[in-house]
């Protein structure tokens, strides 16, 4: 039969412009997140993580903000260059649920990064 | 301090034949996974480890064997190597929080 292609979420922004991506968790438990890059044909390289007890955190150019009323993640990019250019994914975790640091993934957003 | 690492980064398997991928960390990390990623999917897991000499089924464990003989190593195999196993296989390992992942084995399966 046909298959159906999974389409991940875009984002485009211009060189030097702010980027923000969403992310929308789902386990009211988890109380660990964090945001990976992965370049093409790389593995998924952590940038920053939040703990719960915490609605923001600041990075060299990133910041995460944690919104645990919505469950929802976001990653700031200051400044966009074009080694920004990468699938983002946020994970979820609950380290305190004994759950063997198991990370929840996202289907990741694709950032292209236009000159 | 070379972190994670897999090999091979690249193979290709016929229907039925078996192979084993070889994951390192020189970070002395308890925790350790494997992963699969497919096209415009987030990672899944496979199988993971707590410890030298423990494992556990992940997500997707089906047709895949793991071992953790040695602490820095883990490994995944494959018995009888199918079609629906082509994809990139991530290995990652942890201590307190964060997930450090290795550069991926593509694994092509005909």
């Amino acid at each position: 039969g046909e298959s159906v292609g999974l389409h991940l979420p875009t984002l485009s922004v211009q060189e030097g412009d702010n980027s923000i991506i969403n992310c929308a968790y789902s386990n009211s438990a988890s109380d660990y997140f964090i945001w990976y890059k992965q370049e093409s044909g790389k593995g998924p390289q952590f940038i920053i993580d939040i703990r719960s007890n915490m609605d923001k955190r600041q990075g060299q150019r990133v910041t995460v903000l944690l919104n645990k009323t919505v469950k929802h993640l976001s990653l700031q990019i200051a400044a966009t260059q074009p080694g920004d250019s990468a699938v983002y994914f946020c994970a979820e975790n609950n380290l305190s649920g004994g759950s063997a640091r198991q990370l929840t993934f996202g289907s990741g957003t694709q950032l292209t990064v236009l000159p | 301090n070379a972190g994670v690492t897999q090999t091979p980064k690249f193979r290709v398997l016929k229907t039925g034949q078996s192979m084993t991928l070889l994951c390192a960390q020189d970070m002395n990390h308890e925790y350790m996974y494997w992963y699969r990623q497919d096209p415009g999917m987030g990672l899944r897991l496979i199988h993971y480890s707590v410890g030298e000499g423990t494992t556990a089924k992940g997500e997707v464990p089906d047709g895949y064997n793991v071992s953790r003989l040695k602490k820095q190593n883990f490994l995944l195999g494959l018995e009888s190597a199918a079609p629906s196993q082509t994809s990139v296989y991530f290995c990652a390992s942890s201590s307190t929080s964060g997930q450090y992942f290795g550069p991926g084995t593509r694994l092509l399966v005909l």
